[in-house]
């Protein structure tokens, strides 16, 4: 089946330890988004590729950032984590960004 | 940017009953999506309504663009359908709902 997969789904991290995420879908789509999910809270759009064209939101702070080596993956590091950057990190794909977004399972991460 | 207002914010029913989940959003948009998240955490597709109504077996959703809301119905609802719902809009950026927080008695 077509999917969205994230790994690892727990990752634990010390207080500005670098750490990357991973996504990676068999759905060939041309749009990946990674969002962030703070407990009770909707999820956040951090930034998206449109094929290799990053476009980050405004309000992303600068400790994330990206990188999507083909089309079947996508990172996200975060250079210095803090505790306040402890969250639910969601990875989702579209064939273009007017259509459907399809979302995988989720990486949580906490930072000790 | 665009607003998107979820209500209620909190729902409590008894197996069995219909609800209807509403949100409304500021400006006109691309797309617009209801999702599920279950207790892992996972965002389900539920509909991808940008007009219309469609329907889903006991679900059904309607977007009136124009009056700027959707609404999603829930009959005879089960306790497997606890969980939150959100939906999500597309102008330029994606922008979530606060969401509802369904929670289905037995």
């Amino acid at each position: 089946d077509a999917m969205v997969i994230q790994n690892p789904r727990y990752q634990v991290t010390q207080f500005g330890k670098p750490v990357t995420l991973s996504c990676s879908q068999t759905l060939n789509h041309n749009v990946m988004y990674w969002y962030q999910q703070k407990s009770s809270q909707a999820p956040k759009l951090l930034f998206h590729y449109y094929d290799k064209d990053f476009n980050n939101e405004a309000d992303t702070p600068d400790n994330f950032q990206s990188r999507r080596p083909n089309t079947s993956f996508c990172f996200l590091d975060i250079r210095s984590p803090g505790l306040g950057d402890a969250a639910m990190y969601l990875c989702a794909t579209s064939r273009d960004v007017v259509f459907e977004q399809f979302f995988g399972p989720g990486t949580r991460l906490t930072v000790l | 940017g665009i607003q998107v207002e979820q209500s209620p914010p909190d729902l409590i029913l008894q197996e069995g009953a219909n609800s209807t989940l509403r949100c409304n959003f500021s400006d006109s948009v691309n797309n617009l999506q209801w999702f599920h998240q279950n207790p892992w955490g996972q965002l389900i597709n539920l509909f991808y309504i940008p007009s219309g109504t469609k329907q889903n077996g006991r679900l059904s959703a309607t977007t009136v663009a124009t009056e700027r809301y959707s609404l999603l119905y829930i009959s005879s609802s089960q306790t497997t359908d606890s969980g939150v719902y959100f939906c999500a809009v597309e102008r330029g950026k994606s922008t979530f709902g606060d969401g509802t927080t369904l929670t289905v008695k037995p």
